[in-house]
């Protein structure tokens, strides 16, 4: 089993649209959580960390669940620009990131 | 401020040859850190440092060598090229732990073509 799987698309979605997708991790010590963006052809660049009461900005919102292991990422209203592959992190016990393989995000007009 | 940036750009070797990928940050960062990225995969840490003048090995270390001469660089070789190290190599850097910012910053990568 990967230390930290994403489903990796990719996800069609009409702009406007709500879309979401889960990160699941195997190490239930794992110190913290991120998501990085990353677009075709270019270099991850952090999105937002994952806190444990969850986050928000602006049209993203990040939540963390311990107990069944996984965070999320929620994108409401979403535009053209937000299509990229969305990394999800975890650093673990060791204090190592582990980068899942990503999630492919496609925002049709 | 040029964040991270990492030269070459692009390059192809034959099976064998060596060659050495230079990456620079202008933020001060303490950490510096080489991952690898294939398809499908996520990135692979391959060799990181804490501070100028150290190393320390990371998931995928073999075949490739690293120094952290100054804080501002870290070179990573590879001291005879396979065609399994075909892949995209990012360099990153980081504030130290304590900072409390644990952001990593990217270069643009270097794509390795290994024939």
């Amino acid at each position: 089993r990967k230390e930290v799987e994403q489903d990796p698309g990719p996800f069609n979605v009409p702009e406007g649209a709500t879309v979401a997708f889960n990160c699941t991790y195997s190490n239930s010590a794992s110190q913290s959580f991120f998501w990085y963006r990353q677009d075709c052809r270019k270099e991850p660049k952090l999105l937002m960390s994952v806190y444990s009461s969850g986050n928000e900005d602006g049209r993203f919102t990040a939540q963390l669940n311990r107990a069944s292991q996984y965070i999320s990422l929620l994108i409401r209203d979403s535009k053209l620009s937000d299509s990229a592959t969305y990394l999800c992190v975890v650093k673990d016990s060791n204090y190592q990131l582990i980068w899942g393989a990503g999630t492919k995000l496609i925002i049709k007009p | 401020n040029a964040g991270v940036t990492q030269t070459p750009k692009f390059r192809v070797l034959k099976t064998g040859q060596s060659m050495t990928l230079l990456c620079a940050q202008d933020m001060n960062h303490e950490y510096m850190y080489w991952y690898r990225q294939d398809p499908g995969m996520g990135l692979r840490l391959i060799h990181y440092s804490v501070g100028e003048g150290t190393t320390a090995k990371g998931e995928v270390p073999d075949g490739y060598n690293v120094s952290r001469l100054k804080k501002q660089n870290f070179l990573l070789g590879l001291e005879s090229a396979a065609p399994s190290q075909t892949s995209v190599y990012f360099c990153a850097s980081s504030y130290a732990e304590a900072v409390g910012d644990e952001t990593q910053y990217f270069g643009p990568g270097t794509r390795l073509l290994v024939l």
